[in-house]
């Protein structure tokens, strides 16, 4: 069956620093990828996303590639900010199971001043 | 206004007690979706409905019966509440059919369960 696999976390950086969290993925067909993230007491929001092969996602500074080749979809983000302190998902979903989407088990970044 | 909401936003019950959480979407979409997420934030899907018929039914306690009224409402009904049960439930829709893999997922802010 379909599975995500995303870096274990939790991740604490410093404002600036370079982020990288990694997501890599098994599924039959041609998934479409996303990230979400979940800020505290909230529900998982859209971050980006990429349908094909080869196909970048960007959104608010980050960034994730599509890479059937290596099967990952790694987000990453040149400098961050206290207030991108939430869990991130990873996430696909295939057309051969039903259009359901599989989630990674989230990665929580926690960014200080 | 509010795309994808939910009530009540938290929930406090005894063991055995019969509840139920609402859901209501106001995007129009044709598909919508129930998940749990635990204590150590993993999500896990449990049902989806595409205009108003069950399509996913993952592996769930029978004591967990969703039911969808019109294609804007998805509701799910607990019977006999078990402190297992505790958890945030999400619900969530996306635009159109399950064969539109790229559909984004949109999801309402939760409602948090707590089995005493």
């Amino acid at each position: 069956g379909d599975s995500v696999t995303q870096m274990e976390g939790p991740v604490t950086l410093s404002e600036e620093a370079f982020l990288t969290i990694n997501c890599t993925y098994t599924a039959t067909g041609y998934p479409s990828l996303f990230w979400y993230v979940q800020y505290p007491g909230e529900g998982l929001q859209l971050l980006l996303k990429a349908t094909k092969a080869d196909d970048k996602g960007s959104n608010k500074g980050f960034e994730a590639t599509y890479r059937k080749e290596t099967t990952s979809f790694h987000l990453e983000k040149g400098s961050v900010q206290v207030s991108d302190s939430a869990v991130y998902f990873c996430a696909l979903t295939s057309n051969t199971n039903a259009g359901k989407s599989t989630f990674g088990d989230g990665t929580t970044l926690t960014v200080k001043p | 206004d509010t795309a994808v909401s939910q009530t009540p936003k938290y929930l406090v019950t005894q063991m055995g007690n019969d509840k139920s959480i609402k859901c209501e979407q106001n995007l129009g979409h044709d598909t919508m979706y129930w998940y749990k997420q635990d204590s150590k934030k993993f999500l896990k899907i449990m049902f989806s409905y595409n205009n108003k018929e069950l399509i996913i039914n993952e592996t769930v306690p029978n004591r967990f019966s969703p039911k969808s009224p019109d294609k804007a409402h998805l509701n799910l009904h607990i019977n006999s509440l078990e402190l297992g049960d505790s958890a945030v439930y999400f619900c969530a829709s996306s635009q159109d059919s399950v064969a539109r893999r790229g559909d984004t997922q949109y999801f309402g802010p939760g409602t948090r369960l707590t089995v005493l």
